[in-house]
Formats: C-alpha cells, structure tokens, sequence
C-alpha cells in the first residue's frame, strides 16, 4: 500500500496570506489528523476528520480550518498567516477503531517570511 | 499542549550499547504508543501498548507502562547508527478522544559508529 502523501513538502509565504496544505491518506483509512510540529510548542493535535466529518479539535484559533472529502483526502487551510505559523505540519491517517497506531506522511514544512 | 515531558531530552550512545527513553504523562490514558523521527521526516509507529498492558516486546524493543506513576519507558537493544533519530511517547487520553494523539517533548538519540 502506499503510504500517506502530502503535498506540497515545501511552501514559503508571506505574513497575511493564506496557505492551503494537501493529504492524502492509506487506501481504506477513513480518520485524517493534522499535528504542527515546532521547535518551542512541540507536535500539537490540530483537528482529525473522519468520513467528511470534524470529530475531534485541538486548541488552535479560527484561522486554522479543514475538510475532508468524500475520497477521504482531505486538506488544511490556515488564513491570515502569521510568523508563528511556521512549522512541520504532520498529517495522519488510521482505521476508524480507536486506539490504533498513526500512519504519517513526512509533512509540509511551511516557512513564513 | 503537551501531555508530559521525556527524558533525557538528549542521549548520545556507542552502537550495540542499549538506550533507555523515559516519558511521563498526566491525564488518564486508553493507550501509549512510541514513535520514531528521522531527521525532516514524518512519525513512524514503533509500538503500542494498551493501559492494561504493563510490558511489551517487538524485536529489539521493549515497553513498559506504569498507569500508578503516570509513566514508560522504551528500551532499544543493541543499538545501530540507524537508530540515530527523535523518540516521541504519544498517549491518547480517555478524556480528549482516541485519535487525538499527545505527545511529550521527545529524545533525540545519537548512535555513535
């Protein structure tokens, strides 16, 4: 099986634009998780979507948003990019029972000028 | 946030010695899994063990879990240059949901040649 792909792997943007980050999960799995890597906060829980529906949030601002759709790839929009944004952002994808291990993609470094 | 703290932060090791990684966690938990980080890479799954479990074994890796102390440990044996990478202990608490994995700060491992 493949395993989980993101897209794109590198983005530079710029302080108040808005960035739109892809992921596209094991063939059968139906839960996506998206997790921000950074050096000071560490890998924090962003949201997990299962089935087009958000089922799980972290503690992030509005800016951060996503979806899923119906192919269960699914995609994370952060709006009003601020130079805190900067991170590793992880996506993950796993069968919809609970407590079974994460599959990750190697994620999409987003780098804020 | 994070759920706990892994120490040490840092161990540098000669191969074929064994490494011991320590994670402690705060909430209850359903399981903890460990995860594997190579440098700009994703998470890969290294093993799971479920909080009625106290010990686990896969190859040369073993797993404790203490839910009385609110602690693991993971143990590589003979260690290999290829296991040059970050350790991250991720639970899933029974309060934030199954697929909302935490994590704790990490250990970066060096294996010396």
């Amino acid at each position: 099986k493949a395993g989980v792909t993101q897209t794109p792997r590198y983005l530079i943007k710029t302080r108040g634009q808005q960035v739109t980050l892809s992921c596209s999960p094991i063939s059968g799995h139906r839960s996506v998780s998206w997790y921000q890597q950074t050096p000071g906060q560490g890998l924090q829980f962003l949201f997990e979507y299962f089935s087009e529906t958000q089922r799980n949030k972290g503690n992030f601002p509005g800016r951060f948003s996503g979806r899923q759709f119906s192919n269960s790839r699914s995609e994370m929009n952060v709006s009003t990019l601020e130079l805190g944004d900067s991170a590793l952002y992880l996506c993950a994808s796993s069968s919809d029972s609970g407590g079974r291990p994460q599959h990750f993609g190697d994620g999409t470094r987003l780098s804020i000028l | 946030s994070q759920q706990g703290e892994e120490d040490p932060q840092a161990l540098s090791i000669q191969e074929g010695e064994n490494a011991t990684m320590n994670c402690s966690y705060k909430t209850s938990i359903n399981n903890l899994q460990w995860y594997r980080q190579n440098s700009g890479r994703g998470l890969v799954h290294l093993i799971l063990i479920r909080s009625n479990e106290r010990e686990k074994h896969s190859g040369r890796l073993r797993v404790t879990l203490d839910t009385s102390k609110k602690s693991s440990s993971l143990l590589i044996t003979a260690s290999r240059a290829a296991d040059t990478a970050s350790y991250f202990c991720a639970t899933d608490g029974t309060d934030t949901g199954r697929r909302a994995l935490t994590f704790g700060s990490g250990t970066r491992l060096q294996v010396q040649p």
